[in-house]
């Protein structure tokens, strides 16, 4: 049973770029969450999508959006790329009230 | 707003040896918890999951526990191994459908 695919795994982005990351659930959950990770940080809570609509949204600027498709996959998009947007973005996935499932990330990196 | 401490940031012990990390809430409203872990540069393992009704979990070498009325939990992990080096990270959310806010971590470091 496949986790929480993303991808790609890594990026280099000169600023001012536009981004997309995409992620793909583990089977059977609805749910997908969207965490940016700074170096010797905790995951940071982006936003939150269920039935393709954004349903929560943490402290980021409008510059960060997203999507889901009707397969429950989803997209991160920034754009305007800062030098400060260089992190480890991690997609996590869930069925109703049950545990979250995490990927292995996207590394990106603005230069 | 929730904040999540977890203490302490870095813990090196010799293998075998029985530990405990330490997390605690801000706010004690605590619906689910979940400890991971994070390997250098990858992603999030979950390694236990308390959920709303629950108070303790356990998997193999692992035990958690939650005291809502503190919003405080510990990961228990006995006999340490080399392999369990990594970065153990607390996250809890405020309701059923609330989204997970983390501490920082601490980095285990498990000397052979």
């Amino acid at each position: 049973d496949a986790g929480v695919t993303q991808s790609p795994t890594h990026l280099i982005k000169t600023r001012g770029q536009q981004v997309t990351l995409r992620c793909s659930p583990k089977s059977g959950h609805d749910t997908v969450s969207w965490y940016q990770q700074a170096l010797g940080q905790g995951p940071q809570f982006i936003f939150q999508y269920y039935e393709e609509e954004e349903r929560q949204r943490g402290n980021f600027p409008d510059r960060f959006s997203g999507h889901q498709f009707p397969n429950y996959s989803s997209e991160l998009n920034v754009n305007a790329l800062l030098l400060g947007d260089s992190a480890l973005y991690l997609c996590a996935s869930r069925k109703a009230k049950f545990g979250y499932t995490f990927g292995s990330g996207t590394r990106l990196t603005v230069v | 707003k929730q904040e999540v401490t977890q203490i302490p940031a870095a813990l090196s012990v010799p293998e075998g040896e029985n530990l405990v990390l330490n997390c605690s809430f801000t706010d004690s409203a605590i619906y689910n918890l979940q400890w991971f872990r994070q390997d250098p540069g990858k992603g999030l393992t979950s390694l236990l999951l308390i959920q709303s009704s629950q108070r303790e979990q356990t998997s193999g070498r692992l035990n958690a526990s939650l005291d809502k009325s503190s919003g405080r939990s510990t990961l228990y992990i006995a006999a340490s191994q080399p392999g369990d080096s990594a970065t153990y990270l607390c996250a809890g959310t405020g309701g059923s459908q609330g989204n997970l806010i983390f501490g920082k971590g601490t980095k285990l470091s498990v000397k052979p």
